[in-house]
């Protein structure tokens, strides 16, 4: 099964509001890491928060974690067009041959102007 | 854009052809990865590579065979695929091939079309 599931698979905005999408976990974890696609293209590293932080922000993007229920969720405020695009969140494990990421299966966002 | 270059961009084959895809990565790393996406299924992990060994393969079926002559350069020689293999397969890379925290960069990825 697989380790990431993001909710909900797909978003329908305006600009200017906010996006909100979760992601819950199975396994404990050493950090958390939220990606964006956009169509077709290679993923980007957003933000990343470590299972000893409960939020983070960057710039537009806030992120939380909570350890006990197993699951994250990424805040974009004031969405614009180009924040269309798929976002992932992945879970780090660590193990002693190097660092693994799970993804999960992703959420499309779509920011209508 | 992110120093991660994937060759070809789009690829169409045949299931009796070989042939191989290629990455590089421009950023210094130590780690290389092979995911593959297909529609409707979450990003899988294909091949792990640290400091050149292959530390993880993730039950790949052996008609992929990955090849990584050095850290800047990652392959996946592909031979009798399945039409059921096309997928954007993505390469990355991240800087410590050990324990840590670890970003990925990501290549753009090529397109696969099995016929």
């Amino acid at each position: 099964s697989q380790q990431g599931e993001e909710d909900p698979q797909a978003l329908s905005i305006q600009e200017g509001e906010n996006a909100t999408m979760n992601c819950s976990y199975k396994t404990s974890i050493n950090n958390l890491q939220w990606y964006r696609q956009n169509s077709g293209r290679g993923l980007v590293h957003l933000i990343l928060i470590r299972s000893n932080e409960r939020e983070k922000h960057s710039g537009r993007l806030r992120v939380t974690l909570d350890t006990s229920k197993k699951s994250s969720s990424l805040l974009i405020t004031a969405s614009r067009a180009a924040d269309t695009a798929s976002y992932f969140c992945a879970t780090a494990q660590f193990k002693a041959a190097g660092n693994k990421l799970t993804f999960g299966g992703g959420t499309r966002v779509l920011v209508k102007p | 854009e992110t120093g991660v270059t994937q060759t070809p961009r789009h690829l169409v084959m045949g299931m009796t052809n070989k042939k191989s895809l290629k990455c590089e990565q421009h950023l210094g790393h130590n780690a290389m990865y092979w995911y593959k996406q297909s529609a409707k299924k979450p990003l899988e992990l294909m091949f792990v590579y640290n400091f050149k060994e292959q530390t993880e393969n993730n039950s790949v079926p052996s008609r992929f065979s990955p090849e990584c002559p050095n850290s800047s350069h990652l392959f996946l020689h592909l031979h009798t695929l399945q039409p059921e293999d096309s997928a954007l397969y993505l390469c990355a890379s991240s800087p410590r091939g050990s324990r840590g925290e670890d970003t990925q960069y990501f290549g753009p990825g090529t397109r696969l079309t099995v016929l």
